[in-house]
């Protein structure tokens, strides 16, 4: 019955590593976005595509790459993870691009060692 | 440049008490606006959105009110419960964009 579902929830890593995280929405939306959100709660867009076509990129490190297999899921691959990546990101999705209401999964919290 | 402000950063109050937290904004054209409530290690659900046309939005003990004319917003709780305790985060839509403006949210916490 999850509209938003992230996996993992929790992600424990060392520096340099490869990480991904995924994201699938079954509310049939056609925009999906990937937010971060750091210590100070402060919510960034770093990316959003809409029916597999990305339509925001952010001033993310290339490190971070989007991939949309399909409209329901977006995955977010991380190479050579810095201390500065660890932060809770969350996958959402809408109905409308600009007016949509944001649907938000549960977030991923990512600790970078 | 497009920001959102929100006041107080947070608040305690007792349970069953009303409460107001407000969003102040700058941000031009303007879409909607929309306040959003985000339980610890959860992710934000949202309260109300808000066309520019529409001054008030009731979501059950949750009120929002919005004048665009002077580009401000107000969130209010009504009777409290411990269950409201959380971070309330104000988000405006310029609708020439698909970037939405983040305020940094205000937190609430409820005591009994």
């Amino acid at each position: 019955d999850t509209a938003v579902s992230q996996t993992p929830k929790y992600l424990v890593t060392q520096m340099g590593n490869d990480k991904s995280i995924k994201c699938e929405q079954n509310l049939g939306h056609d925009t999906m976005y990937w937010y971060k959100q750091d210590s100070k709660k402060f919510l960034k867009i770093m990316f959003s595509y809409n029916n597999k076509e990305l339509i925001i990129n952010e001033t993310v490190p290339n490190r971070f790459s989007p991939k949309s297999p399909d409209k329901a899921h977006l995955n977010l691959h991380i190479n050579s993870l810095e201390l500065g990546d660890s932060a809770v990101y969350f996958c959402a999705s809408s109905q409308f691009r600009n007016t949509g209401e944001l649907f938000f999964g549960e977030g991923s919290r990512l600790t970078v060692l | 440049k497009n920001q959102v402000e929100q006041s107080p950063q947070s608040l305690i109050i007792l349970e069953g008490k009303n409460c107001t937290l407000q969003c102040n904004y700058t941000v031009s054209p303007f879409s909607n606006l929309r306040w959003y409530k985000q339980d610890t290690g959860r992710g934000p659900v949202s309260l109300t959105i808000m066309t520019f046309s529409e001054n008030t939005k009731s979501n059950g003990r949750y009120t929002a009110t919005l004048d665009a004319d002077t580009k401000q917003s107000s969130l209010h709780i009504t009777a409290s419960q411990l269950s409201d305790s959380a971070s309330y985060i104000c988000v405006v839509s310029p609708g020439n964009t698909d970037k939405l403006i983040f305020g940094t949210g205000t937190r609430l916490q409820v005591f009994p």
